[in-house]
């Protein structure tokens, strides 16, 4: 089944930009969502088909999407955008769902 | 607004079987999949399954095959999730996630807490 990694951590400064990675066998070819999640809450969608935002989500955080790494970029980082961060594709495969290990974001 | 509302947490020995709901508010509960999607204590997600709440098909990831079963309720808009031969391996947050066939989950259930110890 199709597999997706992510580095286990980031970590950056309030104010600066993270940029969090979902690596993929030719990831690019597909479409790639990234979800936020805080401790103790649901996830919640952040970037849906690579780079669009869905309804409310800010416009610090954008997405990006090529080759074997697709990208979750977070612009003027705040405290509060410290969490988890997933990736998921669609895989036409036995198991079609897939998250990557997710990513925690530290704000320093 | 568009709601996922599931039922409360679970404990179940060891073999024993869980069934988690799901009531969908806000939205025609046909027109959307139903995915169910855990996660253990200080892990990461792990998708589970998905059902079609108009025609009642299921897809199940191969983890889950023999053991997990989805199907809802159309009068009263709400999915349901069993899982059988519980072990403690199982003890996680299951969560039911709105999508459809290659769309993201824009809207989560809470989540529920099923604990299975002896």
């Amino acid at each position: 089944s199709y597999v997706l990694t992510q580095p286990p951590s980031v970590s950056v400064a309030p104010g600066q930009t993270a940029r969090i990675t979902c690596g993929g066998n030719n990831i690019g070819s597909k479409s790639v969502h990234w979800y936020q999640q805080k401790p103790g809450q649901a996830p919640v969608l952040v970037v849906y088909d690579d780079s669009d935002r869905p309804s409310g989500i800010p416009e610090r955080f954008s997405g990006s999407n090529s080759g074997n790494t697709a990208t979750l970029t977070i612009s003027r980082v705040e405290a509060g955008d410290e969490a988890d961060y997933y990736c998921q594709v669609w895989d036409s495969s036995s198991d079609p769902w897939v998250f990557g290990g997710g990513t925690k974001l530290t704000v320093l | 607004q568009v709601q996922l509302v599931q039922s409360g947490a679970e404990v179940k020995k060891p073999g024993a079987s869980v069934k988690v709901s799901c009531k969908a508010s806000g939205y025609t509960f046909t027109s959307y999949d139903i995915n169910w999607v855990r996660q253990a204590t200080g892990q990461g997600l792990e998708w589970m399954g998905w059902m079609n709440p108009n025609s009642g098909n299921t897809g199940y990831a191969q983890k889950f095959q023999g053991r997990v079963t989805m199907t809802r309720n159309t009068s009263i808009s709400t999915a349901y999730m069993e899982l059988s031969s519980l072990r403690s391996e199982d003890t996680a947050v299951y969560y039911c996630a709105r999508g459809g066939t290659a769309a993201p989950f824009d809207y989560w259930g809470q989540g529920t807490l099923v604990t299975v110890s002896s």
